[in-house]
Order: structure tokens, then C-alpha cells, then sequence
């Protein structure tokens, strides 16, 4: 049973540019939370997802970052004209129960916006 | 209300020795408090987890202590190896929700 699997797990891009990072759950998963991380800090909520429907996006700027996770497919969240301040490790987690505590993450994206 | 404070923010011990992390909360309504421990390069990993319901649980090496009158709670590694250098980082989260709050983590290096 694989589990939780992003990619790329590195990503460069230039400012003003758009970043797309995937996220496909464990199977039998069908909830998708993302989480932020910048050096040297903790992990922050940005957006729980279930299969078509977000259910939480408050952790989530308002403006340039949107999140999805169709009924076929990975999850994606999606960062448009990205600022250097986007540069961080972004984590995806999946849990099989709706609310469940316990979420199983992925090994991460790394954004660096040059 | 929404934090969880941990510390210390780094800790050295030498092999053998117990290294105690540290974590406190306010928000009462949390009731399930993980434990994740994150190699360089990795994602968080699920180390071990209590509910307010117990005062203590241990698994292996790794011991978390829970104290619901102080909302603090703390986790102990024993016996500590050179292979337990890593981030750890204490949560918090309501069962039925969606959020879960991280702590800003602990950076141990244990010494061989």
C-alpha cells in the first residue's frame, strides 16, 4: 500500500510565474488536508479537502492560492504569480475518516521562487 | 487560543541520555495530542499520540506525558540513540475537525 505521494518534490520558478503541486492520497483516502512549512518553523493548515468539495480553506491566502481535488485524480494546490515569500516546503496529508486525527503525510513539495 | 507552544527549540543530549520536549496548549476543546518526528528532507512522520483521558502512554522508547489541569504535555525518548536526531513536533486537534495545530518544533541531536 503506497503511501501519500507528491510531486515534484522539487520546484523551481520565477516570480510571477504559476507553481502546481500534486498530492495523491492513500489508497482508500479520500480526505486531503495541505500544510506549509518555512524554515525553521512548525507546519501550517492551509486547506482540507474532500473528494469535490472543500471543506476548510481558512488557513489559505486569499488571493493567488486556490486548491482542488477532483473526483478522478490527485489533489492539486495551485499558487499563481508566485512571490519569493511562497519559497517553502509544502506537505500534503490524507486521512481515511471524515475528521479523523490521524493524517499521514507526504515527503513534501519544495518551492523556491527565484 | 489556536497555539501550541513547544520548546525548547533545540536540544543536544549525549547517547543514553533522556531528552524531554515540552509542549502547552489553551484551547480545552483539543482532545487528541500527536507527536511527529521529521527527518531532513521528509515529511512528518506519526511517532505517537494521547487523548486527555490518560495521564501517560508509552510505546517503545518514547513516552508522552499529559497533564489536563496545566494543558501541558510533554514527550520523553529513553535511552536515546544517534538514529533519534531529528524535528520533532507536538499537535493538537478536535476529534470531528480539520485542523491540526503544530507546535514550531524541537530540533534534538543526540550525541554518539
Amino acid at each position: 500500500n503506497a503511501g501519500v505521494m507528491q510531486n515534484p518534490r522539487h520546484l523551481v520558478r520565477r516570480r510571477g510565474q504559476e507553481a502546481r503541486l500534486r498530492c495523491s492520497p492513500m489508497k482508500g483516502h479520500s480526505h486531503v488536508y495541505w500544510y506549509r512549512q518555512l524554515p525553521e518553523e512548525g507546519l501550517k493548515f492551509m486547506v482540507y479537502l474532500q473528494k469535490e468539495n472543500i471543506i476548510d480553506e481558512s488557513g489559505m491566502p486569499k488571493e493567488r492560492f486556490s486548491a482542488e481535488f477532483p473526483k478522478e485524480g490527485p489533489s492539486i494546490l495551485r499558487i499563481q504569480q508566485v512571490v519569493r515569500g511562497d519559497s517553502a516546503a509544502y506537505f500534503c496529508a490524507s486521512s481515511p475518516l471524515l475528521g479523523d486525527n490521524e493524517q499521514f503525510f507526504g515527503p513534501g513539495t519544495r518551492l523556491t521562487v527565484l | 487560543q489556536q497555539q501550541v507552544k513547544q520548546s525548547p527549540q533545540s536540544l543536544i543530549v549525549q547517547k543514553g541520555g533522556i531528552p524531554i520536549i515540552n509542549c502547552a496548549y489553551e484551547n480545552t476543546a483539543f482532545d487528541y495530542f500527536p507527536w511527529y518526528q521529521q527527518f531532513p528532507g521528509k515529511g512528518p512522520a506519526l511517532l505517537i499520540a494521547i487523548r486527555p483521558d490518560v495521564s501517560e502512554k508509552k510505546e517503545g522508547r518514547f513516552t508522552i506525558s499529559f497533564n489536563k489541569s496545566a494543558k501541558q504535555f510533554s514527550l520523553h525518548i529513553m535511552d536515546s540513540q544517534p538514529g533519534d536526531s531529528a524535528t520533532y513536533f507536538c499537535a493538537a486537534s478536535v476529534t470531528g475537525g480539520f485542523k491540526t495545530i503544530f507546535g514550531a518544533g524541537t530540533r534534538l541531536f543526540v550525541k554518539a
